[in-house]
Parts: C-alpha cells; sequence; structure tokens
C-alpha cells in the first residue's frame, strides 16, 4: 500500500459543476495534510492546508479531513476551465519538520 | 516578498559528471526541502535543511547530498550522474512553527531546475 493514494484520474467535470478530489493516507501519526495544484510544466502550488478534523473553506475551495478514515479531500465548486491542472495531496510526516509524502495526483479536466 | 528562487533553470549533464543546484528561499524562511520529480515515480523528498542541518531524509542513494548555508540558501549536490537522475528538482521552503498559526509547515515551491542527463 502506497503511503499517500488519490483517486485516479483523469477527472473531467462541466464548466460550473463541483470537482471533488480524495485522498487517503496510511501514517496516522501524520498531522499536517495539503493540497497543491501543478499546471503542465509549473511547479506545485499550494491551495489548501488542513490540520483539524472537518471542514476548512477558502473562496471556491473546501477541503475536508477525517483522521479517523485517514482520509482528506478537496472540493472545488463552479468548477472553472482556469482549474484544469493535477492535483496533488499531500501529508507531512514529521510534526516538527519536513518530511513531505505526496500522492501521485489525480489530473483535472473542466470542460467549458 | 519575493518567492522561492532555483538557479539554474535548465541543465544538461552526460552520465558520470557531476552538478550542483542553488536554491534561495523566501526571505525569513529557514526550512529547505529538495524534492525530485519524475514521470513515473512522481514527487518524491530528498532531504530538508533547517538551520544548516539535515533535519530529514528521504530514501535516495548517497550521491544525493545537500547541505545549507547561514543565510538559509541550499545547494543540492549530484554526483556520478545516472540516466536516472533526469528529473525537474524542485525545491520548497517554509517558516518554522509557531511564526504563524496559520502557516503551520506550509511549504512554497520555486520553480524547479530541469536536469537531463545524456
Amino acid at each position: 500500500q502506497k503511503e499517500v493514494e488519490q483517486n485516479s484520474g483523469p477527472l473531467s467535470v462541466p464548466e460550473g459543476a463541483i470537482a471533488s478530489l480524495n485522498c487517503t493516507y496510511s501514517d496516522r501519526v501524520s498531522q499536517s495534510f495539503f493540497w497543491y495544484r501543478q499546471y503542465s510544466g509549473k511547479s506545485p502550488e499550494l491551495i489548501m492546508s488542513i490540520y483539524s478534523n472537518g471542514d476548512k473553506e477558502d473562496g471556491r475551495f473546501t477541503a475536508q479531513l477525517n483522521k479517523a478514515s485517514q482520509y482528506v479531500s478537496l472540493l472545488i465548486r463552479d468548477s472553472q476551465p482556469s482549474d484544469s491542472a493535477t492535483y496533488l495531496c499531500a501529508v507531512n510526516r514529521d510534526n516538527y519538520g519536513q518530511n513531505f509524502v505526496f500522492g501521485p495526483g489525480t489530473r483535472l479536466s473542466v470542460l467549458p | 516578498k519575493a518567492g522561492v528562487t532555483q538557479t539554474p533553470r535548465y541543465l544538461i549533464k552526460t552520465r558520470g559528471q557531476q552538478v550542483t543546484l542553488s536554491c534561495s528561499p523566501i526571505s525569513g524562511h529557514r526550512s529547505v526541502s529538495w524534492y525530485q520529480q519524475t514521470p513515473g515515480q512522481g514527487l518524491q523528498f530528498l532531504f530538508e535543511y533547517f538551520s544548516e542541518t539535515q533535519r530529514n531524509k528521504g530514501n535516495f542513494p548517497g550521491r544525493f547530498s545537500g547541505r545549507q548555508f547561514s543565510n538559509s540558501r541550499s545547494e543540492m549536490n549530484v554526483s556520478t550522474l545516472e540516466l536516472g537522475d533526469s528529473a525537474l528538482y524542485l525545491c520548497a521552503s517554509s517558516s518554522i512553527p509557531g511564526t504563524s498559526s496559520n502557516s503551520y509547515n506550509e511549504q512554497f515551491f520555486g520553480p524547479g531546475t530541469r536536469l537531463t542527463v545524456l
């Protein structure tokens, strides 16, 4: 089992729809979780961080964390063509430093 | 605030050579991490430096090494290059925990160095 797994893509949604991206992790001691967006040929860009169980909203993005189920998700409301990218889930295994494990990514296509 | 900068942006080397990549973190950030990204393996953690000390290390051979300077700038070195080392090498910086309650552990990536080994 890989440490961080994401739903396989590509995921296609029509413009204006909700895109749902899922991620599971295996290390129960992990305390911090992140979603990055990566456009083709570019470096990852931080979208959201979440540390506590529940939902965290930022504009059109909502991250959800369930530590008991070892599950993190990202919802993108009112999806736009500009949201088309690869979304990477990341888990930090170190509570004091940086020891990130990234999932393989889910490629999202938002169709006009 | 200026972002993370990496130099050079592109490199072409031949097998057996060595290479040094440089990273300047966001001003005030003291933690610098390095990653290798390939189509087959995805984004993999190499190591993290904090206050000039390696604090975490990924599962890479000893040919991959790094260091950090007193101004938090970091370099990574790959010796005896192999074809499989061709990748995008990314540097990310973060502030130390406690400096901001909303930015704990958040990492910000530089543009990367594209290394091609022939």
